[in-house]
């Protein structure tokens, strides 16, 4: 199972929005609908942003969105601000009871 | 409240095997999967599988198949992995991760600290 890929890096200024995106196959994004994204900030464990492509847990501001469109996912990301700063994975229901994340991106708040 | 509280830090020879607890407290244990993901330094995270504590089923992703053993158990509610035949491209830290909700589609809401497994001769 090879890695969802993502850019390595994305930056954006204070209030502005940034969009990483999250390619696969149709055998994990594009065929189901259990793509999660988390952020993980240096030496902290990660934290769930997104899950189901399009739902936020409870405590998740609205800044954050999902989307997807066949193969490829999306987390966008507005209203930029310092804290939004760290890496985001996303990760896909692969079939067969097995889960594959991407690469990762860093996201560099300028 | 939730918690997954892992083992310490290890250091192993190549070719030797470890084995890594996660402690669940705040919750029914046996009602929730159990993941365990790895990232070495300075890279991404790896799925590695799944266990259903309950039932003791699991499911190995296939880099680590023959090689990954995950196991639990329910009176001390606390789940293992163990990876056997170390190498020093498993020199990583690894996290266990419960489930959102009951079931294997749930994504991955709470985490333990992560394991520091360091493979050297």
């Amino acid at each position: 199972q090879s890695a969802l890929t993502q850019p390595r890096s994305v930056s954006g200024s204070p209030g502005q929005s940034v969009t990483i995106s999250c390619t696969g196959t149709s055998s994990d994004v594009g065929g189901y609908n259990y793509v999660s994204w988390y952020r993980q900030h240096p030496d902290k464990a990660p934290k769930l942003m997104i899950y189901d492509v399009i739902k936020r847990p409870s405590g998740v501001p609205d800044r954050f969105s999902g989307s997807k469109s066949g193969n490829t996912a999306s987390l966008t990301i507005s209203g930029l601000q310092a804290e939004d700063e760290a890496a985001y994975y996303c990760c896909s229901y692969a079939g067969t009871y097995t889960w594959v994340f991407g690469g990762g991106t860093k996201l560099t708040v300028l | 409240q939730v918690q997954l509280v892992q083992s310490g830090a290890e250091v192993k020879k190549p070719g030797a095997s470890v084995k890594v607890s996660c402690k669940a407290s705040g919750y029914t244990f046996t009602s929730y999967d159990i993941n365990w993901v790895r990232q070495a330094t300075g890279q991404g995270l790896e799925w590695m599988g799944w266990m259903n504590p309950n039932s003791g089923n699991t499911g190995y992703a296939q880099n680590f198949q023959g090689r990954v053993t995950m196991t639990r158990n329910t009176s001390i509610s606390t789940a293992y992995m163990e990876l056997s035949s170390l190498r020093s491209e498993d020199t990583a830290v690894y996290y266990c991760a419960r489930g959102f909700w009951s079931g294997f589609y749930s994504p991955f809401s709470y985490w333990g600290q992560g394991t520091l497994v360091t493979v050297s001769s």
